[in-house]
C-alpha cells in the first residue's frame, strides 16, 4: 500500500494562487469521492480542511477549494497568506475501512 | 467543544508493549469511528488503525498482528495496544474521530498526539 504521491514543496508569493496535487490509483482517490486534505503547522497536530473531495468543513476559509480528475485530486489554495505556510496531507478512502495519505508538501510563502 | 488527548507515550526498550490511550470529551464517542494515525519525525502521516462503533477493527498490513486497537465507551475512551515494538514505530501518535456529521471517510478532529520512542 504505497502512499499517495505529492509534491516535496509549492510556494508562491501572498495573493498568488497555488494547487497541490494528489495522485493516487482508481483503488483510491479514482475509485471514490472521498478525499481529504489537512493543514499541519510545525509541532501540532493536523488540521481537516478539504472532505469528500469539495467539502468544506465550517470555520474553513473559502479560499480553500478541492477538485479532483481520474486519479488525481488537487488543492488549491488562492489569496495565498503568510499563515498558509504548513504541511498539506491528502488522505483517501481505499475500500473496507482502510485509507492511505500522501507523502506531504510544503507550502512556502515567499 | 470536541476534544481528544492521547497519553500512554514514552521510551520503550525494541520487542516492548505499550499501550496508548486517548480520552474523549465534547461528543457522543460511542456513535463515532475512532482512529489512530502515527507520524515519525520528519516524515508523513500513516494511518494505522480503526474502530467502529460496534468493535470491528481495521489495520494497513504493516502493523496487522502487532496492533490492537479497542474502545470503552462507558469511559469515552479509545485504547492501541502495540506488541513486539520496532524502531520503526518510533512516532507521534494521534486519534482522530469521523463521524457522519461530516463524513464517516475523514477524520475531522485530532488530539494534540503522543510520543512513543523504541530504543535500547
Amino acid at each position: 500500500q504505497s502512499a499517495l504521491t505529492q509534491p516535496a514543496s509549492v510556494s508562491g508569493s501572498p495573493g498568488q494562487s497555488i494547487t497541490i496535487s494528489c495522485t493516487g490509483t482508481s483503488s483510491d482517490v479514482g475509485g471514490f469521492n472521498y478525499v481529504s486534505w489537512y493543514q499541519q503547522h510545525p509541532g501540532k497536530a493536523p488540521k481537516l480542511m478539504i472532505f469528500d473531495v469539495t467539502k468544506r468543513p465550517s470555520g474553513v476559509s473559502n479560499r480553500f477549494s478541492g477538485s479532483k480528475s481520474g486519479n488525481t485530486a488537487s488543492l488549491t489554495i488562492s489569496g495565498l497568506q503568510a499563515e498558509d505556510e504548513a504541511d498539506y496531507y491528502c488522505s483517501s478512502y481505499r475500500s473496507t475501512n482502510t485509507w492511505l495519505f500522501g507523502g506531504g508538501t510544503k507550502v512556502t510563502v515567499l | 467543544e470536541v476534544q481528544l488527548v492521547e497519553s500512554g507515550g514514552g521510551l520503550v526498550q525494541p520487542g516492548g508493549s505499550l499501550r496508548l490511550s486517548c480520552a474523549a470529551s465534547g461528543f457522543t464517542f460511542s456513535s463515532c469511528d475512532m482512529h489512530w494515525v502515527r507520524q515519525a519525525t520528519g516524515k508523513g502521516l500513516e494511518w494505522v488503525s480503526t474502530i467502529v462503533p460496534a468493535g470491528d477493527t481495521y489495520y494497513p498490513d504493516s502493523v496487522k498482528g502487532r496492533f490492537t486497537v479497542s474502545r470503552e465507551n462507558a469511559k469515552n475512551s479509545l485504547y492501541l495496544h502495540i506488541n513486539s515494538l520496532r524502531a520503526e514505530d518510533t512516532a507521534v501518535y494521534y486519534c482522530a474521530r469521523a463521524t457522519g456529521s461530516s463524513s464517516w471517510y475523514t477524520f475531522d478532529y485530532w488530539g494534540q498526539g503522543t510520543l512513543v520512542t523504541v530504543s535500547s
